[in-house]
């Protein structure tokens, strides 16, 4: 089945530690994107990518990096600069083939990050 | 600033009865909107979309959405509500076609048997 996987799916860290989640997608996707999700605030765009080795920040890219060196995987590091990382965090991906962007994103099952 | 509202945090509708989940968008230009849903602890999930043409957009679970130009609304819409569409769901919009979405806040839908 085609898909986006994320994880882990719950992650617990201590202040002060780096944390890096996953997203792997094999939908043959250029595009690919971070949000976070808080309680009564959306999705906030983190960082998205729409090539292999390029990025671009997106929102609330303070205190997270990224990397794009295949299409496939696109992993989200939280690093200790973010002040608040608590958070549901979701990764998407989406075709840029074949004309106009069609803004249908294909999102993972999330993977929720707590700072002890 | 270009924008899209969700004016409702909640909707509590009785199951059968129809649903109405209200967007409405500050765009200049020709915006496409979009919904999601999201169920507990999950992705989000596409619903539908509106680009050009017809003013009413059916989508998946038997959504659908009326693009109304004039009230700036894209208000999504089901003949008869189950228990199992209670859900987040999210309006969006991109425009320029910069391959960004921008996100309402969500509203809550809660389905009563």
């Amino acid at each position: 089945d085609g898909g986006i996987t994320q994880s882990p799916k719950y992650l617990f860290r201590k202040e002060g530690q780096n944390v890096t989640l996953s997203c792997e997608q094999n939908l043959n996707h250029d595009a690919m994107y971070w949000y976070r999700q808080d309680p009564g605030q959306g999705l906030r765009l983190i960082y998205y990518s729409q090539i292999v080795n390029d990025f671009q920040k997106g929102d609330i890219a303070e205190g997270y990096s990224v990397s794009r060196e295949k299409k496939e995987s696109f992993p989200l590091t939280v690093t200790s600069a973010q002040k608040n990382p608590t958070a549901f965090y979701l990764c998407a991906s989406s075709s840029l083939a074949g004309g106009p962007w069609t803004g249908e994103l294909f999102f993972g099952e999330g993977s929720r990050l707590t700072v002890l | 600033a270009q924008s899209v509202a969700q004016p409702e945090d909640q909707v509590n509708v009785a199951e059968g009865n129809p649903l109405t989940v209200k967007c409405t968008y500050s765009v200049s230009g020709n915006p496409y909107l979009f919904w999601y849903v999201q169920y507990p602890n999950r992705g989000l999930q596409f619903l539908l979309k509106y680009i050009t043409g017809d003013n009413l957009v059916k989508g998946s679970y038997g959504f659908e959405a009326e693009f109304n130009k004039s009230q700036t609304s894209f208000h999504l819409k089901k003949p008869s509500a189950l228990v199992s569409d209670s859900a987040l769901y999210f309006c969006a919009f991109n425009a320029g076609n910069n391959r960004k979405l921008i996100w309402g806040l969500g509203t809550s839908l809660a389905v009563n048997p």
